[in-house]
């Protein structure tokens, strides 16, 4: 298995661009997860699902949009990039039931 | 507030050093206690679930213990490979987790 996988390792968009971060699971799992990292903070929730078809917002959600039209693949899209948005993205999933949750290596975004 | 606080920040320790990291937490409802460790440009590595206070779990040189409002990852004689940023998380009812900002360990030999 090759468990969680983001595309592309690294970005750098100007502002005002839009592009979509791929994640895809092969485990079968139902949650999937889109986490950013900033220094000094805490991993923070952007969005979740909790199966195909379905997903919601996390803490900060503004300026990025999910959907899940399948259970391997929840892409995260940024619609108009901002230099707040310059992070470390992580996408993660975990199997109904489980709480453990199971990350991918990540994206660095860097927003000019 | 739902809060996730780690301390120190930054843990420097001689080879065979021993010592903890803490993790203290506020929540209204644990439903568990995660630890991971983060390697530098890789994604957290899971390492532990506590679930409720008094629990206890091992894996080679660490130790994860709970209570009602904190857990400690007792690292014992490190190595330079357990060098890493260790982060703790909570979980509440639903879905949300709740990360704490992380402890970088350098074991130095």
């Amino acid at each position: 298995n090759a468990g969680v996988t983001q595309t592309p390792k690294f970005q750098v968009l100007k502002t005002g661009q839009s592009m979509t971060l791929q994640c895809a699971q092969d485990m079968n799992h139902e949650y999937m997860s889109w986490y950013r990292q900033d220094p000094g903070m805490g991993l923070r929730l952007i969005h979740y699902s909790v199966g195909a078809g379905i997903t919601d917002q996390g803490e900060v959600p503004n300026g990025y949009n999910v959907s899940r039209s399948t259970t391997e693949d929840f892409p995260l899209r940024l619609l108009s990039a901002a230099p707040s948005q310059t992070s470390v993205y992580f996408c993660a999933s975990r199997d109904r039931g489980q709480y453990e949750q199971y990350f991918g290596p990540g994206t660095r975004l860097t927003v000019t | 507030e739902d809060q996730v606080t780690q301390s120190p920040e930054a843990l420097r320790l001689q080879e065979g050093e021993s010592s903890s990291l803490n993790c203290s937490y506020t929540v209204s409802g644990l439903r568990g206690l995660f630890w991971y460790r983060q390697d530098p440009g890789k994604g957290p590595e899971f390492l532990f679930t506590l679930y409720s206070a008094g629990e206890e779990k091992e894996k080679e040189r660490l130790k994860a213990t709970l209570t009602k409002k904190e857990s400690f990852l007792h690292i014992t004689a490190p190595k330079p490979e357990d060098s890493a940023t260790y982060l703790c998380a909570v979980q509440e009812y639903g879905n949300k987790l709740v990360f704490g900002a992380g402890t970088i360990l350098r074991v130095k030999s």
